[in-house]
């Protein structure tokens, strides 16, 4: 069974510049989820998608991060602009839930380095 | 605020020897998992918990809940240079749609 995959494994932008990131979730999986993790802390959540809608972006800074799931499937989370603070690990996950439980897999994630 | 507090947040210990980390977490769940993060990698999981009581192992670890004491751990038995990496919870509060809410990690080191 294929992983999560996610697009590009790094990126090195300078603050003010715009970047995105893509994630393609587990086949069947219908809830995705956007982490960062900054380093030496846990992962953070900023939004979470049922299928193609919203669940929970409660987290999110939306004066500069959106984020989207066309179709229910593939998803792509874009800073605009960006801030030396974004520097970060952004982590994709999907879950689904089997037998009364919820299993999230993560992919290798984006090393967002601003500069 | 949901809390989600691990101790200790850095562990070094020598191979062989047992320890115990732990996982407080501030709000109502009856589950929570536990991840290992190997340096630039993704988190890989260990363990669902999914009941008061519930008991995991696998190997040379082993991880139980107390939903009542809001208190998970993590156990590690005779440790081994692979067991080296960092280990966080993740607690999916009630009534929250399969949310996952990490701690701060624990970072293990097994020195030979």
């Amino acid at each position: 069974e294929a992983g999560v995959a996610q697009s590009p494994r790094y990126k090195i932008i300078e603050k003010r510049q715009s970047v995105a990131f893509w994630c393609n979730p587990i086949s069947g999986h219908a809830t995705l989820y956007w982490y960062q993790q900054i380093l030496g802390q846990g992962p953070k959540l900023l939004i979470q998608f049922q299928n193609n809608g919203v669940v929970d972006d409660s987290q999110l800074p939306k004066d500069r991060f959106s984020a989207e799931r066309l179709k229910g499937v593939d998803s792509t989370l874009k800073i605009q602009p960006a801030k030396l603070e974004d520097s970060a690990v952004y982590l994709c996950a999907s879950s689904l839930v089997s037998q009364g439980k919820t299993e999230a897999f993560f992919g290798q994630g984006t090393r967002l380095t601003v500069v | 605020e949901l809390k989600v507090e691990q101790n200790p947040l850095f562990l070094s210990m020598q191979e062989g020897k047992n320890y115990t980390i732990y996982c407080n977490y501030s709000t109502t769940s009856d589950r929570l998992y536990w991840y290992r993060q190997d340096p630039g990698k993704s988190l890989e999981s260990l363990f669902v918990l999914l009941s008061n009581g519930a008991v995991k192992q696998e190997g040379r670890l082993m991880a139980s809940l107390d939903t009542k004491a809001r208190l998970s751990t993590l156990h590690i038995t005779a440790a081994v240079h692979d067991l080296s990496a960092t280990y966080f919870c993740a607690v999916d509060p009630l009534n929250t749609g399969n949310q996952f809410y990490f701690g701060t990690g624990t970072s293990l080191t097994v020195i030979p």
